[in-house]
């Protein structure tokens, strides 16, 4: 079962642009949520968190938004930059779960 | 500091060979996590280590699948008797703690 989707398998936006990628999930006990990007041939990388104590958490260029009523997060890319072209995943996990959960990835095209 | 590596970086394996794959969490990290990703999916939890105990083997999709980690650093996922459907990206993360995990850049295995 796919706990958590990631609905829209790429994005394009123009340079400078803001970009938003979009993740929903539907356990509610998720109580903990992840940003990461990948590069091709590279692991994934951790971007931001948030707690589903909040409902936004800021780091420079990068917002992520919690919906939880919605059970909708989304990463806000502002403005966007061509090395920002990747794959994003969302993930989520319950506190204290080890067992976390991704989304199937955005690939992200940043055009100059 | 080093980051997370896996070796060998790339595997092709006959049906019903036996692999191994290897992973070196940072130092000092006490999770250890291995994940399975699929062409066009998110990771896939396999397995989840504290230290050299595994506490959690529910994501291995078959008695086929092994994980280690005997003295608590080096961790190896071993696949028996591989089948075509084990063909995948085999992610390992370390962790100082359960939510922000460090991959390294995966073992991509190939069963012909």
């Amino acid at each position: 079962d796919q706990q958590v989707k990631q609905n829209s398998p790429s994005l394009s936006v123009q340079e400078g642009r803001i970009s938003i990628l979009n993740c929903d999930y539907t356990n509610s006990m998720f109580d903990y949520f992840l940003w990461y990007k990948k590069y091709p041939a590279e692991g994934p990388t951790f971007l931001i968190s948030i707690s589903s104590i909040k409902d936004k958490n800021e780091d420079g260029r990068f917002t992520v938004f919690l919906n939880k009523s919605a059970k909708h997060l989304s990463l806000h890319i502002v403005p966007s930059q061509p090395g920002d072209s990747a794959v994003y995943f969302c993930a989520a996990s319950g506190y204290n779960n080890n067992d976390m959960r991704f989304g199937a990835g955005t690939r992200l095209t940043v055009k100059p | 500091g080093a980051g997370v590596s896996q070796s060998p970086r790339y595997k092709v394996a006959k049906r019903g060979q036996d692999v191994a794959l290897r992973c070196d969490p940072i130092s000092g990290h006490v999770s250890l996590f291995w994940y399975q990703q699929a062409l066009g999916q998110g990771p896939e939890f396999l397995t989840y280590f504290q230290n050299e105990a595994q506490l959690d083997k529910s994501g291995l999709p078959s008695d086929r699948f092994f994980a280690e980690r005997p003295e608590g650093s080096v961790s190896t996922l071993k696949i028996q008797r591989t089948q075509q459907e084990d063909s995948a990206v085999y992610l390992c993360a370390s962790s100082p703690s359960s939510y922000e995990q460090y991959f390294g850049p995966g073992t991509r295995l190939t069963v012909t």
